[in-house]
């Protein structure tokens, strides 16, 4: 089946610093998702990407849609400590896999205060 | 705001039980999800279901089953429970976009199922 690769596996950084994470495909998606789980919860929609090329921005997080529409990237800057979490890219084809997404494995992000 | 529940935080069972993890939405959604949640293995697709009394086998559906009756319940079911279904389960739902681009899933919170 389809496979995300996505990196970097975990990240320990400390608070004011800014964290990028990425995942790339071998296939082409039409829609790249990017979703945050807080510990003992289950994940949450940060940001979603339509369109190739898309830049999209939520307050200090930044997604990126790659222009082959194998890849996205994550962007967060001047962490904070509630930034802690597991953060997962996903990957959406709307006309196979119906209705399926194709998850990465998550970056596990660690912030020291 | 879309609302999917799940039966239980934490579950313990015993070798060889039937266990019934429940997941309810209250958004009229079409599609629903099982996944199990390991560390290091991501989120891995156990069932899926495209509308009522419509189902799909995920990637890893070996020792579990599902039932959609109704469009807000998915259930899913360990026929007989083993160690090495000891995990986080996930349940999500998904409404299709208008233009069928959108992929958004809305998670529950989970179930921490431990098998002794």
């Amino acid at each position: 089946g389809q496979q995300l690769n996505q990196s970097p596996q975990s990240m320990f950084i400390q608070e004011g610093e800014d964290v990028s994470m990425n995942c790339t495909s071998s296939s082409i998606f039409n829609t790249w998702l990017w979703y945050k789980q807080d510990p003992g919860e289950g994940p949450v929609l940060l940001i979603a990407l339509y369109k190739a090329g898309e830049l999209t921005s939520n307050g200090r997080l930044t997604a990126q849609f790659g222009i082959t529409r194998k890849d996205s990237f994550l962007n967060i800057s001047a962490s904070i400590p509630s930034d802690v979490g597991i953060y997962f890219c996903a990957g959406h084809q709307a006309i196979t896999n119906a209705g399926k997404s194709t998850f990465g494995d998550g970056t596990t992000l660690t912030v020291k205060p | 705001d879309v609302k999917v529940t799940q039966s239980s935080r934490y579950l313990v069972k015993r070798t060889g039980e039937k266990v019934f993890l429940e997941c309810v939405q209250d958004m009229d959604h079409e599609n629903m999800f099982w996944y199990r949640q390991d560390p290091g293995l991501g989120l891995r697709l156990i069932y899926f279901s495209y509308d009522v009394k419509m189902k799909e086998k995920g990637d890893i559906p070996e020792g579990y089953s599902v039932s959609r009756e109704k469009k807000e319940r998915f259930s899913l079911i360990l026929e007989s429970a083993s160690t090495n279904q000891t995990s986080m389960y996930l349940c999500a739902s998904r409404r299709p976009g208008a233009s069928g681009n959108s992929g958004e899933q809305f998670f529950g919170p989970g179930t921490r199922l431990t098998v002794l």
